[in-house]
C-alpha cells in the first residue's frame, strides 16, 4: 500500500507570495490532517479534514486555509507569505476521527521564505 | 495544554535502556507515540487506550497511566536504529484527529 505523499517536497518562496501544498492520503484514510514543524515550536495542528468538511482548527491566521477533495486528497493553502511561514508542512493520514486511529504522516514540504 | 515529555534528550549506549516520560495537565483519552528521524517524517509506533489497551507494531512497549495522566514509552536493549525524537501526542477529545504534540525527547544511541 502506498504512503501518504506531499507534492512539492521543496519550496521556496519570497514575502508577500501564496503557495499551496498537496497531500494524497493513504488508499482508504478518509481523514487528513497538517501539522507544521519548525526547530522553536515543534509540531502544530493546523486543520483536519473528514469528508470534505474542516473538522478542527488550530491556532493560527487565516492566511492559513485548506480544503478536502472528494477523493479525500487535501490541499493547504498559505497567503501573504511571512518569513515565520518558514518550515516543514507535514500532512497525516487516517481511516477515520477519534483516539484510536493511528496517524500515518507524509514526507513534509520543505517550505521557505526570503 | 501541551504534553510535557521527559527527559529533553537522553545518550545511550546499544543495548541499553531508556524509558521516556509523558505527562498531561488535562485528562489524556489515549496516547500516541512517534519517532522521527532527521530529516524525515514522523513513524506512528502505537497507541495507548484508557483500560490498558495499545495498539503498535514496533519491539517498544508502553504504559499508560489515566489516573496520572501519564505515559511512558519503555526503549530496552536499545538498537542504533532507536535513534530520533520521540513525540507523543494526545487527542483533546474523545472524537478528533487533532493531536496535540509534546516538545520531543531526542534520543542518540551510540555504538
Amino acid at each position: 500500500k502506498a504512503g501518504v505523499t506531499q507534492t512539492p517536497r521543496y519550496l521556496i518562496k519570497t514575502r508577500g507570495q501564496q503557495v499551496t501544498l498537496s497531500c494524497s492520503p493513504i488508499s482508504g484514510h478518509r481523514s487528513v490532517s497538517w501539522y507544521q514543524q519548525t526547530p522553536g515550536q515543534g509540531l502544530q495542528f493546523l486543520f483536519e479534514y473528514f469528508s470534505e468538511t474542516q473538522r478542527n482548527k488550530g491556532n493560527f491566521p487565516g492566511r492559513f486555509s485548506g480544503r478536502q477533495f472528494s477523493n479525500s486528497r487535501s490541499e493547504m493553502n498559505v497567503s501573504t507569505l511571512e518569513l515565520g511561514d518558514s518550515a516543514l508542512y507535514l500532512c497525516a493520514s487516517s481511516w477515520g476521527r477519534g483516539i484510536y486511529n493511528e496517524q500515518f504522516f507524509g514526507p513534509g514540504t520543505r517550505l521557505t521564505v526570503l | 495544554q501541551q504534553p510535557v515529555q521527559s527527559p529533553q534528550a537522553v545518550i545511550l549506549r546499544e543495548g541499553e535502556d531508556a524509558v521516556i516520560n509523558c505527562s498531561s495537565s488535562k485528562a489524556l483519552y489515549s496516547v500516541h507515540w512517534y519517532r522521527q528521524k532527521h530529516g524525515e517524517a514522523p513513524v506512528f509506533l502505537m497507541i495507548l487506550l484508557k483500560g490498558g489497551e495499545q495498539k503498535g507494531h514496533e519491539k517498544i512497549s508502553a504504559s499508560f497511566n489515566e489516573k496520572k495522566q501519564q505515559s511512558s514509552l519503555y526503549l530496552t536493549a536499545s538498537q542504533l536504529s532507536y535513534s530520533g525524537t520521540y513525540f507523543c501526542g494526545a487527542p483533546l477529545s474523545g472524537n478528533t484527529g487533532k493531536l496535540i504534540f509534546g516538545q520531543g525527547t531526542t534520543l542518540q544511541v551510540k555504538p
